[in-house]
């Protein structure tokens, strides 16, 4: 099993930038054999697919997030991270990052999830 | 985009019941479907890959079939551990990779 954890900075004021890493463990983010996704979850309602980075380094965004966001990898600390800016509180949200095993259509790690709210 | 449509939205059921969520897809997506399980203040848990192979440690009472834009997730026996919510996630190429809105299986 891959371990996962995020960190992240709690709070966040409106108009600023969010910046959220993924610290991997048990595995090299440069692997061919992961994919390395974002999810969110806003108090008390579903999952939101954020975006990922493929292992061949591509990447795939949430359309709706697209403007905003950016997912990078620091593969000297083997991390990943999402940089999302001009945040309101809609982006308040538990934030979780996930490591897919590529071809298994969804099988793979969770991280434990780390809480952000925007909020002056 | 492709979406992913939950229903229902809520299933109110009892212990013993057999339970079935769908989840159909706005467009083909061959067996690229997985779902979860999440109780309140916890992490989702994969139940079911590759749109029917039951992740290891999942009780067998689970399991899913489906292919093209439509899934089922069974719960052959509900047990009291099973009162949750129940998500799909669809992983498709060259579309991002979408929940369904959730479904959640109450007492």
């Amino acid at each position: 099993h891959v371990q996962l954890q995020e960190s992240g900075p709690g709070l966040v004021k409106p108009s600023e930038t969010l910046s959220v890493t993924c610290t991997v463990s048990g595995v090299s983010v440069t692997s061919g054999g992961y994919h390395w996704s974002w999810i969110r979850q806003p108090p008390g309602k579903g999952l939101e697919w954020i975006g990922q980075l493929f292992y061949s380094g591509s990447s795939n965004y949430n359309p709706s997030l697209k403007s905003r966001l950016t997912i990078s990898s620091d593969t000297s600390k083997n991390q990943f991270s999402l940089t999302l800016n001009s945040v309101t509180a809609a982006d308040t949200a538990v934030y979780y990052c996930r490591a897919l095993e590529a071809g298994l259509g969804g099988r793979g790690d969770w991280g434990q999830g780390t809480l952000v709210t925007v909020s002056s | 985009d492709i979406q992913m449509t939950q229903s229902p939205s809520t299933l109110s059921a009892s212990v013993g019941d057999r339970v079935t969520i769908t989840c159909r897809a706005s467009q083909t997506i061959s067996d690229w479907l997985a779902w979860y399980q999440q109780k309140p203040g916890k992490v989702p848990k994969l139940l079911i890959y590759k749109a029917s192979y039951l992740e290891g440690g999942v009780p067998s009472r689970f399991s899913a079939t489906g292919s093209g834009t439509e899934f089922t997730l069974t719960i052959s026996s509900l047990q009291p551990d099973d009162f949750a919510a129940y998500y799909c996630q669809h992983f498709a190429s060259d579309s991002p990779w979408t929940f369904g809105q959730g479904t959640k299986v109450e007492i």
